[in-house]
């Protein structure tokens, strides 16, 4: 079956342009999280949506960084006035109600 | 101390060889556990979850062990195409009810010929 899709694959930015970055997670997944893994590094989990709950954002790095989750599939995350300390792949995970996560491919993010 | 700790390696291993990878965590609460793997600029791909028995899948065995809040992961008969880095996984329970994973920095292995 299909799963998760993310996109742009990649993206150049200036700096202090804003940003979105889009994920479709399995269907029928009720979870949904975002990441951010700079080149080299370990994951840095950014924000969790599950159902019509809250979403947890204790991940975000700044205001910069908002998301939403409509109707419970699609994501959006959104990056205002990017810096380049933003560039890094953006991924995508969505989960049933277990604990495994499946992730898209990513979007690359460079800020110029 | 991080919450999910492994070697960053790097393993190089001859074709063929057996190699051993340990992760250790340090929530005792934690019920969850898996390892993934990561291809060179690819997204992470969940290998196996661990339980608590311990699981085999081909050529790939997991260990949990409990007590000592460690995982383990044993691949038998390396193939060139097992080259990746591989991610110890922990759940880790939150009062917010979030379901969370931690993932640990990986260890990369690279198979020689």
């Amino acid at each position: 079956g299909a799963g998760v899709s993310q996109s742009p694959s990649n993206k150049v930015t200036e700096k202090g342009k804003d940003v979105e970055l889009r994920c479709d997670p399995i269907s029928g997944h009720t979870a949904l999280y975002w990441y951010r893994q700079s080149l080299g590094q370990g994951l840095e989990f950014l924000i969790y949506f599950q159902g019509n709950s809250a979403p947890d954002k204790s991940g975000l790095p700044s205001d910069r960084f908002s998301a939403e989750r409509t109707g419970g599939s699609v994501s959006t995350l959104t990056i205002q006035r990017t810096q380049q300390e933003d560039s890094a792949v953006y991924l995508c995970a969505s989960s049933p109600m277990g604990y495994e996560q499946y992730f898209g491919p990513g979007t690359r993010l460079t800020v110029t | 101390r991080k919450e999910v700790e492994q070697d960053p390696g790097p393993f190089n291993v001859p074709e063929g060889a057996t190699v051993a990878f340990n992760c250790t965590y340090s929530n005792s609460a934690s019920q969850s556990f898996f390892w993934y793997r990561q291809d060179c600029r690819k997204e992470p791909k969940l290998l196996m979850s661990v339980y608590s028995s311990g699981n085999e899948d081909g050529r790939f065995t997991a260990q949990l062990n409990r007590a000592s809040q460690y995982i383990s992961l044993l691949i038998r008969d390396s193939k060139l195409s097992d080259s990746a880095t591989y991610l110890c996984v922990v759940n880790i329970p939150m009062n917010t009810g979030r379901r969370a994973l931690t993932f640990g920095s990986g260890t990369r292995l690279q198979v020689q010929p």
